[in-house]
């Protein structure tokens, strides 16, 4: 069975400052999402990582796939205040829709 | 340009009580899941549907039903509710293995 661990679960940071979100799994997977949800609303699609070593950047977010290592890490540049939000991660195993497992989320909140 | 779209918003029910949620997509999406989230929990999978005409359980199935009714739709349905069902409901899509998921808004249900 696939265990997607999420860490730290909780992140409080200031503005300006940089930090990195990790997602580890437990089984051979090359489909990792990374998905933000804003406090009440539905979840939106940020990153799909396809491959081993695969990078992929969006403003201030940054997201690496190292499936040898089974980990992806967010990277968070310069934080805004903006940018606070639940950022969860998703894994894929087996090649079947059915098989997506989420992480528990890791809720960030940058404070000024 | 409607996306995912799910119905009702909110919904309060009584121990026994059954309803069903509707989902429609408008992306012309072969492939469309529910899942739940808990606080602390994630989301998980409760059934899903790989394409027209298919519909396969997820982790958390019990309780439920399902019907892809055409390509737009799937929905779901509570056929007792128990207090354990208390919870947000996501209706997604998505094109493929390949491709993110694509969230409806939710629907936060209420089982007293």
């Amino acid at each position: 069975e696939l265990k997607v661990e999420q860490n730290p679960l909780f992140l409080s940071m200031q503005e300006g400052k940089n930090y990195t979100i990790y997602c580890n799994y437990s089984t051979t997977s090359d489909r990792l999402y990374w998905y933000r949800q804003d406090p009440g609303k539905s979840l939106e699609s940020l990153f799909v990582l396809l491959s081993n070593g695969a990078v992929k950047q969006e403003g201030r977010l940054m997201a690496s796939l190292d499936t040898k290592a089974r980990l992806s890490t967010l990277h968070i540049t310069a934080a805004v205040h903006d940018l606070s939000a639940t950022y969860f991660c998703a894994v894929n195993y087996g090649g079947s829709q059915g098989n997506l497992i989420f992480g528990k989320g890791t809720k960030l909140s940058v404070k000024p | 340009n409607a996306g995912v779209t799910q119905t009702p918003k909110f919904q309060v029910l009584k121990t026994g009580q059954s309803m069903t949620l509707q989902c429609a997509q408008d992306m012309n999406h072969n492939s469309m899941y529910w899942y739940r989230q808990d606080p602390g929990m994630g989301l998980r999978l409760i059934y899903y549907s790989a394409s027209e005409g298919t519909t396969d359980k997820g982790e958390v199935p019990n309780g439920y039903n399902v019907s892809r009714l055409n390509k737009r739709e799937f929905s779901l349905r509570l056929e007792s509710a128990a207090p354990s069902q208390t919870s947000v409901y996501f209706c997604a899509s998505s094109t493929g293995l390949n491709s993110p998921l694509h969230f409806g808004n939710g629907t936060r249900l209420t089982v007293t």
